[in-house]
């Protein structure tokens, strides 16, 4: 899987938009980009994933660069439930047995 | 509720004893994983299993040993372990395209003494 790199923290306030950025400069044709998020003492949750189009869901945005280097997260309005470490991940489509492979992710901190 | 079940979520464990953790999914998935989670560092993919089949094992000690009996359930069997073992266990399960999400379990918070 390409690496990625995303910051170690953000911060937002409670009901504000929050942008999760995320590079992957090594990506290549045919990876799909995967967002998880893991809350306190829970496994990890998928999130969202995109391979050229943005996409949309009941839980965020994903808007992916043209060149596809970086992509960004969108939660279009943060709750205290959404603070939690968010993972980016750059995953081949034919991967599956590969397992997903995590970085550190971005701890992200909702202030009310 | 994920569709993915992992028991116990909590084990405390002797250096000498056997016990082993276990995992099942009925979503249809072909592919399942063990991951340790270690105190403030990434997930470590240990284990993982595509059609019943292991494909991959990261140079993992040999006092963890996985089984897959069938495409719905996995297990992961503990002896000998160390201290430094202490970590959530958690696993996953997926369709094998890598254009499908994984879904977790909530894990096994295992503590070796």
């Amino acid at each position: 899987d390409a690496k990625t790199t995303q910051p170690n923290s953000m911060e937002s306030n409670e009901e504000e938009p929050v942008h999760l950025p995320c590079n992957h400069s090594t990506i290549s044709g045919t990876d799909y980009i995967h967002w998880y998020r893991q809350l306190p003492s829970q496994g990890p949750e998928y999130v969202i994933h995109g391979l050229t189009s943005n996409v949309n869901n009941r839980m965020a945005s994903l808007a992916i660069a043209e060149d596809r280097k970086s992509s960004t997260l969108i939660l279009h309005r943060a709750t205290l439930r959404d603070a939690a470490v968010y993972y980016c991940i750059v995953r081949n489509s034919g991967g599956g047995a590969d397992g997903l492979t995590f970085g550190k992710g971005t701890h992200l901190i909702i202030q009310p | 509720e994920t569709g993915v079940t992992q028991t116990p979520r909590h084990l405390v464990m002797g250096m000498t004893n056997k016990k082993s953790l276990k995992c099942e999914q009925h979503l249809g998935h072909n592919a399942m994983y063990w991951y340790k989670q270690s105190a403030k560092k990434p997930l470590e993919l240990m284990f993982v299993y595509s059609l019943e089949e292991r494909v991959e094992n990261n140079s993992v000690p040999s006092r963890f040993s996985p089984e897959c009996p069938n495409s719905s359930h996995l297990f992961l069997h503990l002896h000998t372990l160390q201290p430094e073992d202490s970590a959530l266990y958690l696993c996953a399960s997926s369709h094998l395209q890598g254009n499908t999400e994984a879904f977790f379990g909530q894990g096994t918070r295992l503590t070796v003494v």
